[in-house]
């Protein structure tokens, strides 16, 4: 039974397009959050929301739209693709006053 | 300054060695210190968690961390092939406990 767990795992989409990625944790924490890893496997914070509360929104394009509709779900979607969007997201979630994060598999996304 | 520098690597041991892995962190307000190791392809996994200076043990792994020299190391003995993936150190700090990773470190556990 998959803690963390993303859909889709592989996205290739065209310039210009709109797509969202989704993510589910069965495991009852408060708080998720969308990574990206680029190219150098660098992993560095875009989003996290508390209890559906977006309390952290690093410089990221507003191309970038977190939505979460409860607290097992936090979706990404992203307009408008540029070439430079291609990364793995990965979603990760926390008992913020444990601070131990589980990641998702991760979503590597082409953009071509 | 990156705020958290890792040893890059890569890193090619034989099997039985004894590997370290090291860190080095800037902000000394943080407080919560991680190793997460990932596999090609898959998403990181969580090793090992820490909020003290002082070591923690569990089976191969030894996590270290010396808050004074703002350093964080971690130790795996009797290295496996099963080991070889990056190595990811992280601190966890602010609200959000939000992660802050380094670089990463490749390893690969030769039979």
């Amino acid at each position: 039974d998959t803690a963390v767990s993303q859909t889709p795992k592989y996205l290739v989409t065209q310039m210009g397009n709109d797509k969202s990625i989704k993510c589910e944790q069965n495991l009852g924490h408060d708080t998720m959050y969308w990574y990206k890893q680029d190219s150098k496997k660098f992993l560095k914070i875009m989003f996290s929301y508390n209890n559906k509360e977006l309390i952290i929104n690093e410089t990221v394009p507003n191309r970038f739209s977190p939505k979460s509709p409860d607290k097992a779900h936090l979706n990404l979607h992203i307009n408008s693709l540029e070439l430079g969007d291609s990364a793995v997201y990965f979603c990760a979630s926390s008992q913020v006053k444990d601070g131990e994060a589980f990641f998702g598999q991760g979503t590597r996304l082409t953009v071509v | 300054q990156k705020e958290v520098e890792q040893d890059p690597g890569p890193l090619s041991v034989p099997e039985g060695a004894i590997v370290s892995l090291n860190c080095t962190y800037s902000n000394s307000a943080f407080q919560y210190f991680m190793w997460y190791r990932q596999y090609s392809r898959k998403g990181p996994e969580l090793l090992m968690y820490t909020y003290s200076s002082g070591n923690k043990e569990d089976g191969r792994f030894t996590a270290q961390v010396d808050k004074s020299s703002k350093y964080i190391s971690l130790f795996i003995r009797d290295s496996q092939p099963s080991d070889s993936a990056t190595y990811l150190c992280a601190i966890s700090s602010g609200s959000a406990r939000q992660l802050t990773f380094g670089s990463g470190t490749q390893l690969t556990v030769l039979p």
